[in-house]
């Protein structure tokens, strides 16, 4: 199986604040990177696939990048609604793996 | 826009099956990849196994022996039966839909997932 390893494992920072978080797949994975965010309570949400693609209706302050092992998402200005955790999956081989998840902390 | 709702016993006993159902609302099963995913207390995400709408099926070798995954065309909903469960299966487990076809395979909708604990 690929291992996924996130980092940081928890967050905090203020609003208006740039935030990355990073994502080290134990192989290459090339682009197939996706990115969700979820909240207590909630369906877990699609941001980022294909490492740096927008899923449609995603708020343009997400963006994603990196290829092969490396990749990154970054929110360009954290809004009240951003603060939740953060997974990345590879979608590369099967089984699908995912990160441990990064949760995002007001500062 | 299509919706998913898992449901099932929220309390299941050691050694015992869990059982869980997702139904699809806003469109049908066919021609997706449904997906099983969950969440134990303080851990990550763990993908479970999917069905595509053709019946064929793929699970996680780490819980092969204990899954299967079955599709209900005629009542649009998929379902999770995982046997023999232990408290290592407490969780929040959630549906999932992939795309066929796309160049970046991802899930693109879930449901809110439903919570199962496992007794002693």
């Amino acid at each position: 199986d690929i291992q996924m390893t996130q980092s940081p494992s928890s967050l905090s920072a203020s609003i208006g604040d740039r935030v990355t978080i990073t994502c080290r797949a134990s192989q290459s994975i090339s682009s197939y990177l996706n990115w969700y965010q979820h909240k207590p309570g909630g369906a877990p949400k699609l941001l980022i696939y294909g490492a740096s693609s927008l899923q449609s209706g995603v708020p343009s302050r997400f963006s994603g990048s990196g290829s092969g092992t490396d990749f990154t998402l970054t929110i360009s200005s954290l809004q009240p609604e951003d603060f939740a955790a953060y997974s990345c999956q590879q979608s590369y081989s099967t089984p699908y793996t995912f990160g441990q998840g990064t949760k995002l902390e007001i500062k | 826009q299509m919706q998913l709702q898992e449901s099932g016993p929220g309390l299941v006993k050691a050694s015992e099956t869990l059982s869980l159902t997702c139904n699809v609302s806003g469109g049908p099963v066919s021609r997706y990849y449904w997906n099983w995913v969950r969440q134990p207390p303080g851990k990550g995400l763990e993908w479970i196994g999917y069905i595509f709408y053709s019946g064929s099926t793929y699970y996680n070798p780490s819980l092969k022996s204990r899954v299967t995954i079955s599709l209900d065309s005629s009542n649009n909903q998929f379902s999770l039966k995982l046997n023999s469960v232990t408290a290592a299966d407490t969780a929040v487990y959630y549906c999932a839909r992939t795309v066929p076809g796309q160049v970046w395979p991802s899930l693109d909708v879930w449901g809110k997932g439903t919570t199962v604990s496992v007794s002693s």
